[in-house]
C-alpha cells in the first residue's frame, strides 16, 4: 500500500495564494487520479477537485489542481484567499485494491 | 443535486452489530459505485468499503474485512453497511459517498458526500 503525505498546516493572508502538496510514497502519482476534498468544521467533506484538475460545478475557479511527476506529488492551489476557505483539505487517490486519503492539511486564513 | 442521507448510527457495545443505510436520490443510482468513508473523532478520513454500480464487486479496508459487509439495492436506491464484532476503534462518523462511475478506476473518485452518521462503540 502507498501513502499520501500532506503538510499538517498552512496559513496565508486573505487575497494571497496558497499551495498544498500531497506526495505519493510509492507508485506514480500520474497513474491514478488525485482528488481534493474540503471539510469545514462540523461539516461533511465536499469535492473541490477531481480527476487531477477538474472542478465540480459550483466550485470557484480560484481552486485548481495539478500533478508533478518529477516530485511524485499533487498540489491544490487556492488563489485570492477568502476567510471562508479556512478548512481542512484532504487529497485522495487509489490503486486496484485500496482508496487512500492523505492525513489532511489545516488551512488558516488570517 | 445529488442527495445522500445516512441513517442507522448510534451507541453500541463492543462486540455488537449495527447496520448503516444510505438513501440516494436525484441521480441514476445503478450507474455509480458507492463507498463508505469514516472519520474518527478529531482524525482524518479513512476509506472503509466500496461497491460497484451493479453490486457485483466489493472491496474493504483490511481493518474491517470479515466484520463489515457492504450491499446495495438498486430498486430502492440504497446502500448499506452491515457491521459486526464492533470495536472501540470503529467509533467514527460514517459518510456515504458517490463515485463518478460504476467500475474501476473512476469508481474510486468521489464527487458527492452525505452528511454522515455517528457510530459510537463503547460499554
Amino acid at each position: 500500500n502507498f501513502m499520501l503525505t500532506q503538510p499538517h498546516s498552512v496559513s496565508e493572508s486573505p487575497g494571497k495564494t496558497v499551495t498544498i502538496s500531497c506526495t505519493r510514497s510509492s507508485g506514480s502519482i500520474a497513474s491514478n487520479f488525485v482528488q481534493w476534498y474540503q471539510q469545514r468544521p462540523g461539516s461533511s467533506p465536499t469535492t473541490m477537485i477531481y480527476l487531477h484538475n477538474q472542478r465540480p460545478s459550483g466550485v470557484p475557479d480560484r481552486f485548481s489542481g495539478s500533478i508533478d511527476s518529477s516530485s511524485n506529488s499533487a498540489s491544490l492551489t487556492v488563489s485570492g484567499l477568502k476567510t471562508e476557505d479556512e478548512a481542512d483539505y484532504y487529497c485522495q487517490s487509489y490503486d486496484s485494491t485500496n482508496v487512500v486519503f492523505g492525513g489532511g492539511t489545516k488551512l488558516t486564513v488570517l | 443535486e445529488v442527495q445522500l442521507v445516512e441513517s442507522g448510527g448510534g451507541l453500541v457495545q463492543p462486540g455488537g452489530s449495527l447496520r448503516l443505510s444510505c438513501a440516494a436520490s436525484r441521480f441514476t443510482f445503478s450507474n455509480y459505485a458507492m463507498s463508505w468513508v469514516r472519520q474518527a473523532p478529531g482524525k482524518g478520513l479513512e476509506w472503509v468499503s466500496i461497491i460497484s454500480g451493479d453490486g457485483s464487486g466489493t472491496q474493504y479496508v483490511d481493518s474491517v474485512k470479515g466484520r463489515f459487509t457492504i450491499s446495495r439495492d438498486n430498486s430502492k436506491n440504497t446502500v448499506d453497511l452491515q457491521m459486526h464484532s464492533l470495536r472501540a476503534e470503529d467509533t467514527a462518523v460514517y459518510y456515504c459517498a458517490k463515485g463518478v462511475d460504476s467500475v474501476y478506476p473512476r469508481s474510486r473518485v468521489v464527487d458527492s458526500w452525505g452528511q454522515g452518521t455517528l457510530v459510537t462503540v463503547s460499554s
